[in-house]
């Protein structure tokens, strides 16, 4: 079974320009978040998808936004970029199945603002 | 307020002995999930092991097993016949259901583990 993928890997970008991050999910799984990892604020929740709806909703300004698609791929956009945004943005799949949660992360997009 | 507390930043410890990675968590919600992950310098996230806030045994996989306290809200990592392999980034996560109904994984700042030669 194939894990999660994201792309692109990497990535570089000026301020004020906006970037789009694909995420595929593993098969059968559902539920989709992102994070953000900086070394000075560590991993950060962003926002979960799960069936195309957004359940929840870090603490990240409007610049940030998402979606999934009806088969359970996301999206994410950043707009008018900051320095700030640098980061590695990691998406993870997970799937609950008899009371046990199993939540795999896909490999990163380094994000490199200019 | 801190959620999820990883008291070591960094931890040495010889081959093929074990280890305990220490995480306290705080949380009003009786339904929540602990996890732990290792990043290596690769920077993928790896997912070590699961525990639920309602499993009665702690968890275990492999040479890994959560030290689950749930009086103490700490859920410690323990390592046994660490390898050198096992050098990397430790994160011990909580996944707990969101304001809006959804879930959200709130991270440690994470444990450094050194394994030495």
């Amino acid at each position: 079974k194939a894990g999660v993928t994201q792309t692109p890997r990497y990535l570089i970008k000026t301020r004020g320009q906006q970037v789009t991050l694909s995420c595929s999910p593993i098969s059968g799984h559902r539920s989709v978040s992102w994070y953000q990892q900086t070394p000075g604020q560590g991993l950060q929740f962003l926002f979960e998808y799960f069936s195309e709806t957004q359940r929840n909703k870090g603490n990240f300004p409007g610049r940030f936004s998402g979606r999934q698609f009806s088969n359970s791929r996301s999206e994410m956009n950043v707009s008018t970029l900051e320095l700030g945004d640098s980061a590695l943005y990691l998406c993870a799949s997970s799937l609950v199945l008899g009371g046990q949660e199993t939540q795999y992360f896909g490999p990163g997009t380094r994000l490199l603002v200019l | 307020a801190q959620k999820i507390t990883q008291t070591q930043p960094g931890m040495f410890v010889q081959e093929k002995e074990a280890v305990t990675l220490d995480c306290t968590y705080d949380t009003s919600d009786p339904s929540y999930g602990l996890f732990w992950y290792k990043q290596p310098s690769s920077g993928e996230m790896i997912f070590l092991i699961y525990q639920g806030s309602y499993d009665q045994q702690n968890a275990t996989e492999g040479r890994y097993s959560l030290n689950f306290q749930k009086a103490r809200k700490s859920a410690n990592l323990v390592i046994s016949a660490s390898q050198l392999g096992d050098s990397a980034m430790y994160f011990c996560a909580m996944r707990e259901e969101g304001n809006t109904g959804g879930f959200k994984t709130i991270f440690g700042a994470g444990t450094r583990l050194f394994v030495k030669a």
